[in-house]
C-alpha cells in the first residue's frame, strides 16, 4: 500500500521560505500526479498544485507567483516552496497521489491516498 | 470564495438518509470526488467519478450527478458519518479546486 509521509519544519518565520517534502513509499512516483493541498485553522480545504514524475506543474492561481513544486524520481520524493510567507500561510499541509481520467463521458480527478499532514505556523 | 458550493451544514438523524450536494457550472464537464474528514486526521477519498468507491469505503455511501450539481449520499448514516465532507473537482478554467465543505451532523 503507498504511503505518503511529509515531515515539517513546524514554524516558519514571516517573510521567509516555507519548504516541505513528500516521501512516496511502497510505490512509484513516476505514476500519477502528485499534489500539495493545504487547511488553514478551522478552514476548507485549499489545493496548492500539483507535478508530475517529468516535472509538469499547475499551480493555484491565487498562489502561482510563491510556489515552487519539484520532484526527485530517485528518492521518490517530491517537493513544495513557497516564498514570502506570512500568518496565513499557517495552515496544515498535505501531499496526496492524484488520479485523472479523461477516457469517459467527464474528465475525473480524484486523491486517493494523503499524508497525514504536517501543521506549519508563520510566526515570529 | 469557491467555484465549488456546498451548503455549511447538514444534518441527519441515526440511520436515516442524507444528501449533501456541490454545485457548479463545471460539473457539467468534470466528476466531483468526494472525501470525508474527521477532526484532527487526514481527508480520505469516499466516493470518485460517477459512482465509484474506494477499497474499505462502506456501501452506504453513493454518488450521483445531474446537471451543475454532484451528490453524495449515505444511506442509513452511522454515527461515525458525522464529519465534514468535501467535493473536488475542477473549475471553468481547468483548475483544481474544493468546495468549501459540508459539516455533517448525526443526531
Amino acid at each position: 500500500q503507498v504511503q505518503l509521509q511529509e515531515p515539517g519544519p513546524g514554524l516558519v518565520k514571516p517573510s521567509e521560505t516555507l519548504s516541505l517534502t513528500c516521501t512516496v513509499s511502497a510505490g512509484s512516483i513516476s505514476s500519477s500526479y502528485w499534489s500539495w493541498i493545504r487547511q488553514r485553522p478551522g478552514k476548507g480545504l485549499e489545493w496548492i498544485g500539483y507535478i508530475n514524475y517529468s516535472g509538469t506543474t499547475k499551480y493555484n492561481s491565487s498562489l502561482q507567483s510563491r510556489v515552487t513544486m519539484s520532484v526527485d524520481t530517485s528518492k521518490n520524493q517530491f517537493s513544495l516552496r513557497v516564498t514570502s510567507v506570512t500568518a496565513a500561510d499557517t495552515a496544515v499541509y498535505y501531499c496526496a497521489r492524484g488520479y485523472y481520467d479523461n477516457s469517459g463521458e467527464k474528465t475525473l480527478d480524484a486523491y486517493d491516498i494523503w499524508g497525514q499532514g504536517t501543521m506549519v505556523t508563520v510566526s515570529s | 470564495s469557491s467555484d465549488l458550493t456546498q451548503d455549511p451544514a447538514v444534518s441527519v438523524a441515526l440511520g436515516q438518509t442524507v444528501r449533501i450536494t456541490c454545485q457548479g457550472d463545471s460539473l457539467r464537464s468534470y466528476y466531483a470526488s468526494w472525501y470525508q474528514q474527521k477532526p484532527g486526521q487526514a481527508p480520505v477519498l469516499v466516493i470518485y467519478g460517477e459512482n465509484n468507491r474506494p477499497s474499505g469505503i462502506a456501501d452506504r455511501f453513493s454518488g450521483s450527478s445531474s446537471g451543475n450539481t454532484a451528490s453524495l449520499t449515505i444511506t442509513g448514516a452511522q454515527a461515525e458519518d458525522e464529519a465534514d465532507y468535501y467535493c473536488h473537482s475542477r473549475d471553468s478554467s481547468g483548475n483544481l479546486v474544493f468546495g468549501g465543505g459540508t459539516k455533517l451532523t448525526v443526531l
